[in-house]
This record gives C-alpha cells, structure tokens and sequence, in this order.
C-alpha cells in the first residue's frame, strides 16, 4: 500500500520569499513517480511537476523545485518568489509501479496563503 | 489546447434522486479517470478507463454508482440513488499513456451537494 504525508494543513508566506512545502511518502514498490498538483479554489487541479524514483537530479520547473531525499522517503516542493497567485491547496501524490499503478495516491494536501 | 471539460459545475439533489456527472477528456488521451474528493481530503480513484475499457474499478460503489466510456472519449458518471455522504467534489482526469511519467490532467470537478 502507498500512503502521503502532508503535516502541513497551512502554511503562510510574505509574497516574493520561498516557501517549502512538505511531503513524505510510504511504499515498497521499488520504482515510482512523485507528483505535486495545486488546486485553487476554481477547483481544477494542476500538475506542477514530476520527480521519478530513479531520477538523479532533483526535478525543477520554473519557480518549482522538488528537494526529493530518497533515503528519508521525503518530496518536499519549494516555490521561489511566491506570488499571489500561488494561494491555493497543493496536493503531494504517488504512482507505484505495481497493479494498479496508474492510481495516484493523495495526500490530504496543504493551503498555502501569500501575504501581499 | 482544450482541458478536460466537465459539468454540470455544481449539483444540488434531495437524497434518493439519481444524477449524472458528464466529462469531455482533453482530445488524444486514451486514459479517463474518475475521482471523489472529499472535503479537506485529497481525491481519490473511483474509476479508470483505457480507451472505452473500464480496467480498475475496484473502488466504485456499484450498488448505486455506475459508470461508462462510450467510444472511448466522453465518460459518464451515474449515482442511483444518491446519499447524503455523496455529497463532494467528482473530478474526472486524463492522460496519454505514453512515454513519460503520463501526468494525469484535471477538470474543474462537479461539486455535488445532496440534502
């Protein structure tokens, strides 16, 4: 079974600073993927970006990064230079590569609030 | 380029009325997934097709949920009849299983409010 661990039920930050989001993960499938999803509240959800357990180098898309730490099983997101419109709930998720490994597995997520 | 299309936006139903949730996948994504959102939770699969197959269900109600895929492009989802526990965010998704880690992209969700 995977499982997502989101600590974080809010998270405030001053608008143009950096921000890390948390995430821990849980599985015994030896290969899988890590995404994380904003979802503001229109409700779409928004893939940001995905870290492959064999990837070497941490991935990076504009202002997101993801600081994966294999051996703490951890897939923390940092966004640089928050803006406004980064206030939203961020999802971490999960694919294995088992059955059913097109599932993605949900964290409960965390709200992130930028302060002009 | 199209997202994923979903409606109605919003639904309100007293609790033993069937309903109907319709999704639109972005064009060329064979895989169409259907999840429940829960408030404060993240979402969770209720239903995958590849193509017009339903290949893992295995977490849909089907006492009162049903589902279909027809040609292998629109989907809709069925609640007969609907609960108070029903009451959530439906979101349908999509991907192209290809290459690549096959992101899933996401609708605006149907939230349904049952009294």
């Amino acid at each position: 079974a995977q499982k997502i661990t989101q600590t974080q039920p809010g998270m405030f930050v001053q608008e143009k600073e950096a921000v890390t989001l948390d995430c821990t993960y849980d599985t015994s499938d030896p290969s899988y993927g890590l995404f994380w999803y904003k979802q503001p509240s229109s409700g779409e959800m928004i893939f940001l970006i995905y870290q492959g357990s064999y990837d070497q180098q941490n991935a990076t898309e504009g202002r997101y990064s993801l600081n994966f730490q294999k051996a703490r099983k951890s897939a923390n997101l940092v966004i640089s230079a928050s803006q406004l419109g980064d206030s939203a709930m961020y999802f971490c998720a999960m694919r294995g590569s088992g059955a059913g490994s097109y599932q993605l597995t949900f964290g409960k997520g965390t709200k992130l609030s930028v302060i002009p | 380029e199209a997202g994923v299309v979903q409606s109605p936006r919003y639904k309100i139903i007293e609790k033993k009325q069937p309903v109907a949730f319709w999704c639109n996948p972005i064009s060329g994504h064979n895989t169409l997934y259907w999840y429940l959102q829960n408030l404060g939770q993240g979402p969770e699969l209720l239903i995958r097709y590849e193509n017009e197959e339903a290949v893992d269900d295995s977490q849909l109600p089907k006492d009162r949920f049903s589902a279909e895929r027809l040609k292998g492009v629109d989907s809709t989802l069925k609640i007969q009849p609907a609960e108070l526990g029903d009451s959530a965010v439906y979101l349908c998704a999509s991907s192209f299983d290809g290459a690549g880690p096959d992101e899933q992209y996401f609708g605006p969700g149907t939230r349904l409010t049952v009294t």
